[in-house]
């Protein structure tokens, strides 16, 4: 059974930078399969950040793109997003999921609250 | 970047009857498109993919159906767990996106 367990501080102050992991269990990163992270701010629909695979391809939202950076640690089997100068409206419910070309997110984390706030 | 809408915003159905959900994209998505459900405090849930193929485990009663810009998810007999946010995504190319949802709740 594929799980998927995001974890990092829930508070970050405006224009820091946001770092969260995604830790993977039940199946190998390396492999493969792209893995993503999706947002969603309180009360409000879902935005895609972006996603990478194993080999550390990266794509990227493009309205995100100049502050984001996802990376993968196949030794540790998780990957990692940082999101620069945030701001209020980065407040959001981030998830971590799974997806493959072709197909959409079938495993998802159970999400983790950051709120930037000072 | 391909802009989700879907309708109606709220569907307010009764128990034991049928539900039917629009989804429509600013452009041809082919049949990369699928369903999820979210309920409170939970991570969305994989219905449906390929417009009308069911994710592993979902009940008959989900189906889903169109092409390229229109595309509808029924729920045949609304059961009490199916109360819930629905969204439907585009997966057509690499800037995926999401529609802004459809929350069915209890008439």
């Amino acid at each position: 059974q594929v799980q998927l367990q995001e974890s990092g501080p829930g508070l970050v102050k405006p224009s820091e930078t946001l770092s969260l992991t995604c830790a993977v269990s039940g199946y190998s990163i390396s492999s493969g399969y792209y893995w993503g992270w999706i947002r969603q701010p309180p009360g409000k629909g879902l935005e895609w950040i972006g996603s990478i695979y194993h080999s550390g391809s990266t794509y990227y939202n493009p309205s995100l793109k100049s502050r984001v950076t996802i990376s993968v640690d196949t030794s540790k089997n998780q990957f990692s997003l940082k999101l620069s100068s945030v701001t209020a409206a980065d407040t959001a419910v981030y998830y971590c999921a799974r997806l493959w070309i072709g197909k959409p997110f079938d495993y998802w984390g159970q999400g983790t609250l950051v709120t930037v706030s000072s | 970047e391909i802009v989700m809408t879907q309708s109606p915003a709220t569907l307010s159905v009764s128990p034991g009857e049928r539900a039917t959900l629009s989804c429509r994209a600013s452009q041809s998505v082919s049949s990369n498109l699928a369903w999820y459900q979210q309920k409170p405090g939970q991570a969305p849930r994989l219905l449906i993919y390929g417009a009308s193929t069911r994710a592993t485990g979902i009940p008959a009663r989900f189906s889903g159906s169109g092409s390229g810009t229109e595309f509808t998810l029924t729920i045949s007999s609304l059961q009490s767990e199916d109360f819930a946010v629905y969204y439907c995504q585009q997966y057509n190319n690499w800037l995926f996106t999401f529609g802004p949802g459809t929350k069915v709740d209890i008439k």
